[in-house]
């Protein structure tokens, strides 16, 4: 069974400061996503990563970086937190086309 | 336009209805496309991939139709459990990776 695993479950942040999410998997897939969800709006792709070191820019970038130094783990970094990021965040990875969801990580900005 | 789109619902059916669902793309290139299921507060799960032909799972069946670019999910007999919302997904290759984009969702709430 593949496993995606988020750091945390639950965030509270206050705004300025800088955020680690932090996602890893175990079955060795090569790609892997950074998604935040909202009401309405669904998933939106903030970041992806098909290799070690490699990334790129999603559909919503802006106020995140990401980090991807081992194959099995992605950072995605707020790198000053304001309240407009408060959501939910969801890593997957994929090796074709299925990905696999980590459990979300809710975080809240105040 | 949105590149996917999904009527939000939510759609309250009674249990043993069947319900179907629609989804539409805007991007005539796009090569897959998916339904994923997502429970309330949980991350969303692959409940099948659509083929041109058409597929079928148990209760479950998808269709394409690429000419009107739209792919529908049919829920026969409908079980409480089916309750959850129901994501289309639809990608395309890019600049060589597939971009994948998410549907908002249709959220089905199935009534005793």
């Amino acid at each position: 069974d593949v496993k995606v695993t988020q750091s945390s479950r639950y965030l509270v942040k206050r705004t300025g400061e800088k955020v680690f999410l932090e996602c890893v998997q175990d079955m060795d897939h090569e790609n892997m996503f950074w998604y935040r969800q909202d009401p309405g709006l669904g998933l939106r792709l903030i970041y992806f990563s098909y290799d070690v070191k490699m990334k790129e820019k999603g559909d919503i970038p802006e106020g995140y970086s990401v980090s991807r130094e081992k194959k099995e783990r992605f950072s995605l970094i707020l790198e000053s937190a304001s309240t407009n990021q408060t959501s939910m965040y969801l890593c997957a990875s994929s090796l074709q086309l299925e990905a696999f969801f980590g459990q979300g990580t809710r975080l809240t900005v105040v | 336009r949105k590149e996917v789109e999904q009527d939000p619902g939510p759609f309250n059916v009674p249990e043993g209805a069947t319900v179907a669902f629609n989804c539409t793309y805007s991007n005539s290139a796009s090569q897959s496309f998916f339904w994923y299921r997502q429970d309330c507060r949980k991350e969303p799960k692959l409940l099948m991939s659509v083929y041109s032909s058409g597929n079928e799972d148990g209760r479950f069946t998808a269709q394409l139709n690429r000419a009107s670019q739209y792919i529908s999910l049919l829920i026969r007999d409908s079980k409480l459990s089916d309750s959850a919302t129901y994501l289309c997904v639809v990608s395309h290759l890019n600049g060589g990776y597939q971009k994948v984009t998410f549907g908002t969702g249709t959220k089905l709430q199935v009534i005793p």
